[in-house]
């Protein structure tokens, strides 16, 4: 199986940056996914990591490190409506099947 | 539009009940899934599917099954063998092989059983 950790709650100020990160320990590893979900609402798509590095895409931006382990989720200028769960997913394959595991998420509230 | 359907958003059944529910998508998608995410939980993958006609277990399969007779479609059915079937369940697709590529979700059925 798939370990992942990630904060469960986070708490930053409108107009702030705000780091969320993920730890995990996975065999067959391939890439890491990063979904925003709203409460009450399906998952949408952030961002997509195969490579060690940092992947900017507008106000968000996301880093792995495949050799740690690790991946971080930088959302920056910070707007009520980031108000939000973000889940760490890496996925991994092996043996003809694939694995996809959501970390709980981490729950950021974005005060005024 | 292009997209993923689910219906109902709400369903309530009796316990005994099997229930199936629905995920239609017009994304000409090849992969399929259903996860299920409980209160305060992650998302747990029940099964996924490549493929027309080939669908493949998931971390949590049991008291579930699936079919996957068309492409755009891939209903869930949670029999009466699902122990704790009240849950939020969410159906995705993905373009390509499964797990490459992001996953398009539909909104969710809130399944309660009582």
């Amino acid at each position: 199986g798939q370990n992942i950790d990630q904060p469960t709650e986070m708490t930053a100020t409108e107009g702030a940056i705000v780091q969320i990160n993920c730890t995990y320990q996975t065999s067959g590893f391939n890439g890491l996914f990063w979904y925003q979900q709203h409460a009450g609402e399906a998952p949408t798509f952030l961002s997509y990591n195969v490579l060690d590095g940092l992947e900017e895409k507008g106000r968000f931006s996301s880093f792995l490190s495949r050799s740690k382990g690790y991946s971080y989720l930088l959302l920056k200028e910070l707007q009520m409506k980031d108000s939000a769960s973000y889940l760490c997913a890496p996925w991994s394959s092996g043996a003809g099947s694939y694995q996809l595991t959501f970390g709980k998420g981490t729950k950021l509230s974005v005060i005024p | 539009d292009g997209g993923i359907t689910q219906s109902p958003k709400y369903l309530f059944r009796k316990e005994g009940q099997n229930v199936t529910l629905s995920c239609e998508q017009n994304l000409n998608h090849d992969a399929m899934y259903w996860y299920r995410q409980d209160p305060g939980q992650g998302l747990r993958l029940i099964y996924y599917s490549q493929i027309v006609n080939d669908f493949q277990k998931g971390d949590i399969a049991e008291g579930y099954s699936v079919s996957r007779e068309k492409k755009e479609s891939f209903p869930l059915t949670v029999t009466s063998a699902q122990k704790n079937p009240t849950a939020f369940y969410l159906c995705a697709s993905s373009k390509g092989s499964a797990g490459v590529g992001e996953q398009y979700f539909g909104p969710g059925t809130r399944l309660t059983v009582t």
